[in-house]
């Protein structure tokens, strides 16, 4: 079934681990995104992709890299993992925009640094 | 800069009663505009978009380009409709493409 996920759902760390969230989508759209979303607060873009070999920084500085090598992958990498960095961390992915296109959300990795 | 704002971090009515969630933006260019929503326990879905003028499950949106708002309202709220409510802005920059969304309202339907 076409679907976007993301894995873990949950995950708490140690400090200064290493850490890679996975997102994978089954529905052959170009563009990918991450957004960080922390506890009511709104949803900021961090980095996105329109394709394979192309990622962006968004609006939000972020300590994380991500990578796009497949066209249905978009892992996001945090090299040593600080408490600042819990938040809730969600992946979108989107086909070529026209009028009536949509962003597809993944469920999302809950992520927390002790 | 563009962004949106939601003035209302949470909202409850009755059953039965009208909902408005409000949703102001600003942006220089022509808006795209859209209204996300997260139930409990499920992942953030896109609700409706204001290009295709629909209504969904009784929800409606108006682009008021004056008053640059973008409403969402259902003239009779019923439980399932609480929930976690997103308007989002599509921009364009330098064709790079990407949705700014507000802070979210959390909308609770009392019985």
């Amino acid at each position: 079934e076409a679907d976007i996920y993301q894995t873990p759902r949950y995950l708490v760390i140690g400090t200064g681990k290493k850490i890679t969230l996975e997102c994978s989508q089954t529905m052959g759209h170009d563009k990918m995104y991450w957004y960080q979303q922390d506890p009511g607060m709104e949803l900021h873009l961090i980095h996105y992709s329109y394709g394979v070999n192309s990622t962006e920084k968004g609006d939000l500085s972020s300590e994380s890299t991500v990578s796009r090598i497949r066209t249905e992958h978009f892992p996001l990498t945090l090299e040593s993992a600080r408490p600042s960095h819990t938040s809730q961390y969600l992946c979108a992915s989107s086909p070529r925009w026209s009028m009536n296109t949509e962003a597809f959300f993944g469920q999302g990795t809950r992520l927390t640094v002790v | 800069a563009q962004r949106v704002t939601q003035p209302e971090k949470l909202l409850s009515v009755f059953k039965g009663a009208p909902v408005e969630l409000k949703c102001n933006y600003s942006y220089s260019g022509s808006p795209e505009l859209f209204w996300y929503v997260q139930y409990s326990r499920q992942r953030l879905q896109l609700l409706l978009r204001h290009i295709s003028r629909e209504s969904i499950k009784g929800f409606t949106a108006d682009l008021n380009k004056g008053e640059t708002s973008f409403h969402l309202k259902k003239p009779f709220a019923q439980e399932e409709d609480s929930a976690m409510y997103y308007c989002a802005l599509r921009q364009t920059i330098q064709g790079a493409q990407k949705l700014v969304f507000g802070q979210g309202t959390r909308l609770t339907i009392n019985p």
